[in-house]
C-alpha cells in the first residue's frame, strides 16, 4: 500500500533539546513538504524539497532544519532555537501540485 | 497577508441539508484549487479540486464552484451527513510548470452536521 508514514505519532521534548521527526513515502513522489498546524492557524509551510539533496525554506523555517538524502525520506529536526515548538506537524508529498498526499501527523509537546 | 481566506471558522448544519463552505483568495496567479477534509489528530485527506479553466466540478455529494472574477470558491455538500463533521481546508496553487510546488492553505472551517 502506497502512502506516507510519519513517526512517532506523539513526541515529548524537554526545553533546549533537538528532536527529529521522521517522514517516509513510497509513492515515488518527487516533492516533499513539512507543515505545522496550530489551533486556528491552518497549515503553514516550514520547508519543502522538490528533488533529492535540495530543499527550500517555507514561511516559518526559523528554528527548523531538514535533509533530503533519499527520495523516500524527508526528516525534520526541531532545534532548540524554535521558541514555540509545541504543535501538530504534517508531512506531505506530491507529484507537482497533483496527488498531494499527507501523512497522519506527529504531535510534538515541549515539557 | 493571507492569500487564501476562509472567513467562517465554524458552520453548523442539520443532517440532510446543504453545507456551503466558502473561500476567497487574493493572488491572481492561483489557478488550481483544492479542498481537504481533516479529522482531529489526523492528516488532511483530499476531497475535490478544480482548475481555473472550469467553473464547477462535481464528485458525488461534493461540488466545488469557482468564480474567478470574484476570486471566490465554494464547496457544497448535499446532503450533509454526520460523518462530514470535520475541519475543511481550502488550498490554492499555481499550475505545475510555474515553478511552484506549494499549496497555500486557508485557516479552515469546522463543519458540524447535527443529526
Amino acid at each position: 500500500d502506497g502512502g506516507i508514514t510519519q513517526s512517532p505519532k506523539y513526541l515529548f521534548r524537554k526545553e533546549g533539546q533537538n528532536v527529529t521527526l521522521s517522514c517516509e513515502q513510497n509513492l515515488n513522489h518527487d516533492a516533499m513538504y513539512w507543515y505545522r498546524q496550530d489551533p486556528g492557524q491552518g497549515l503553514r509551510l516550514i520547508y519543502y524539497s522538490q528533488i533529492v539533496n535540495d530543499f527550500q525554506k517555507g514561511d516559518i523555517a526559523e528554528g527548523y532544519s531538514v535533509s533530503r538524502e533519499k527520495k523516500e525520506s524527508f526528516p525534520l529536526t526541531v532545534t532548540s532555537a524554535q521558541k514555540n515548538p509545541t504543535a501538530f506537524y504534517l508531512c506531505a508529498s506530491s507529484m507537482g501540485t497533483r496527488f498531494y498526499t499527507f501523512g497522519s501527523g506527529t504531535r510534538l509537546t515541549v515539557v | 497577508d493571507q492569500q487564501v481566506k476562509q472567513n467562517s471558522p465554524s458552520l453548523s448544519v442539520q443532517e440532510g441539508r446543504i453545507s456551503i463552505l466558502n473561500c476567497d483568495y487574493t493572488n491572481s496567479m492561483f489557478d488550481y484549487f483544492l479542498w481537504y477534509k481533516k479529522y482531529p489528530a489526523e492528516g488532511p485527506t483530499f476531497l475535490i479540486s478544480i482548475s481555473s479553466i472550469k467553473d464547477k466540478n462535481e464528485d458525488g455529494r461534493f461540488t466545488v464552484f469557482l468564480n474567478k472574477s470574484a476570486k471566490h470558491l465554494s464547496l457544497h455538500i448535499v446532503p450533509s451527513q454526520p460523518g462530514d463533521s470535520a475541519v475543511y481546508f481550502c488550498a490554492a496553487s499555481s499550475e505545475p510548470g510555474a515553478g511552484s510546488y506549494q499549496l497555500t492553505f486557508g485557516k479552515g472551517t469546522k463543519l458540524s452536521v447535527i443529526p
